[in-house]
């Protein structure tokens, strides 16, 4: 298994632009969470998925920020337009049903810098 | 609502030496209770977990928990440290329906040769 694949890596980009992260969940996991992680914050919860349907998205700090399922094993989150606040590292993480046994598996995460 | 607190942002050990990482939670029924460690430029990764049973897990890299319900706690430890833990580690506690984890703040662990 490859684990939870995201991209890109990093990603640099100019303020105002538009910015999408993509997320691979492990085949079979039900569960999908996108998390953000910053030195003032720490990790934070912004939206996750059970089935492709968005469950709770309190965490998505406005409306520049947005995130889809199409389908099971791929999930995207959009920033239009990145402001350099969002620069942080985003974090996607999925579980199965019995994840309470497992716990989660993330992804390596996406570096974004937002000058 | 379930929350964890790990008291110590910042702790630096000797190589060699041993560790403890403090994790306090709150959670209303039996826990679901996990550590993580995040190396530099890494994602989190599973240390251990526990559910029930024996209060004492063992996970990998040589790290073992302790479970105590009275204290509300789940310590790491280690008994000789290396210089490759040094990273963050994450305690978390899951809900019984295994879908929400709640992470602390996350401990630092430096480690001086």
């Amino acid at each position: 298994d490859a684990g939870v694949i995201q991209s890109p890596r990093h990603e640099v980009t100019e303020m105002g632009q538009e910015v999408t992260l993509r997320c691979k969940p492990i085949s079979g996991h039900d569960y999908l969470f996108w998390y953000r992680q910053t030195m003032m914050r720490g990790l934070e919860l912004l939206i996750y998925f059970n089935n492709n349907v968005p469950i709770d998205d309190s965490g998505m700090p406005e409306d520049r920020f947005s995130a889809k399922m199409p389908n099971a094993s791929f999930s995207t989150l959009k920033i239009q337009p990145s402001e350099p606040r969002d620069s942080a590292v985003y974090f996607c993480a999925s579980t199965d049903r019995a994840g309470a046994n497992y716990g989660y598996t993330f992804g390596s995460g996406t570096r974004l810098t937002v000058v | 609502a379930q929350s964890v607190t790990q008291p110590d942002i910042h702790i630096t050990v000797s190589e060699g030496a041993s560790l403890e990482l403090r994790c306090n939670y709150s959670y209303g029924a039996t826990p679901y209770l996990f550590w993580y460690v995040q190396s530099p430029g890494q994602g989190l990764q599973l240390l251990l977990k526990y559910f029930s049973g024996d209060t004492l897990v063992q996970g990998i890299k040589g790290f073992e928990a302790e479970f105590k319900r009275s204290q509300s706690s789940f310590n790491l430890r280690k008994p000789s440290v290396h210089w490759s833990d040094a990273a963050e580690y994450f305690c978390a506690v899951g809900n019984n329906a295994g879908n929400m984890l709640t992470f602390g703040g996350g401990t630092r662990l430096m480690v001086k040769p």
